[in-house]
């Protein structure tokens, strides 16, 4: 596709379920980002992938997120055990190097009820 | 830095007035930056941009300015108007660590 596109857009899970949030980059990208965005707040560095180096996953809150990069294309951001706190919205980014700017999804916005 | 969980600061403007938004980073070795532009429920997109060997750089009714000295990063945005309304980030990448760092984004306020 043209863009980051993210899915879903909106998700609202019960508190104790696992989700699963999917990011396409766009094409070719070596680099992807998942940022987390709370309402109203700036943006909380999750996860890094780049091209077929370890991931950088200083960013993840706890041992309830974990993320995979398939094929250096698509990536999975998981939520185990979802917690209230985790309600947010979902950003993932893509990059050509890294060391390029990063493109935008849309975002995908979870709701822990 | 990384901007975890802080509350945004709000610069509010006269529509026809210039806004100036600034950015103090905390890596001396970052040398690219990018200013993004966050609508409401919707992903930040890119405004513009510039690498450590510039210290200003000019777009389409913004100005980037760089101050490596004092790690000081400035959008400056001519002529606001009502559709300029968002919250602003901006991002800095040390090409040593390969990824973006985002400050924690202030939000602009245009009063018609």
């Amino acid at each position: 596709g043209a863009g980051v596109s993210q899915s879903p857009s909106n998700k609202v899970t019960e508190k104790g379920k696992d989700v699963e949030l999917r990011c396409d980059p766009i094409s070719g990208h070596t680099a992807l980002y998942w940022y987390r965005q709370s309402l109203g707040q700036g943006l909380e560095f999750l996860i890094y992938f780049q091209g077929n180096s370890a991931p950088d996953k200083s960013g993840l809150p706890s041992d309830r997120f974990s993320a995979e990069r398939t094929g250096g294309s698509v990536s999975t951001l998981t939520i185990q055990r979802t917690q209230q706190e985790d309600s947010a919205v979902y950003l993932c980014a893509s990059s050509a190097t890294g060391l390029t700017e990063a493109f935008f999804g849309q975002g995908t916005r979870l709701t822990v009820v | 830095g990384e901007s975890v969980g802080l509350h945004l600061p709000t610069l509010s403007v006269q529509e026809g007035d210039n806004s100036i938004i600034n950015c103090a980073y905390s890596n001396s070795a970052s040398d690219y930056f990018i200013w993004y532009k966050q609508e409401s429920g919707k992903g930040p997109q890119f405004i513009i941009d510039i690498r450590s060997n510039m210290d200003k750089r000019q777009g389409q009714r913004v100005t980037v300015l760089l101050n490596k000295t004092v790690k000081h990063l400035s959008l400056q945005i001519a002529a606001t108007q009502p559709g300029d309304s968002a919250v602003y980030f901006c991002a800095e990448n040390a090409g040593n660590f390969n990824k973006f760092y985002f400050g924690s984004g202030t939000k602009l306020n245009v009063k018609p």
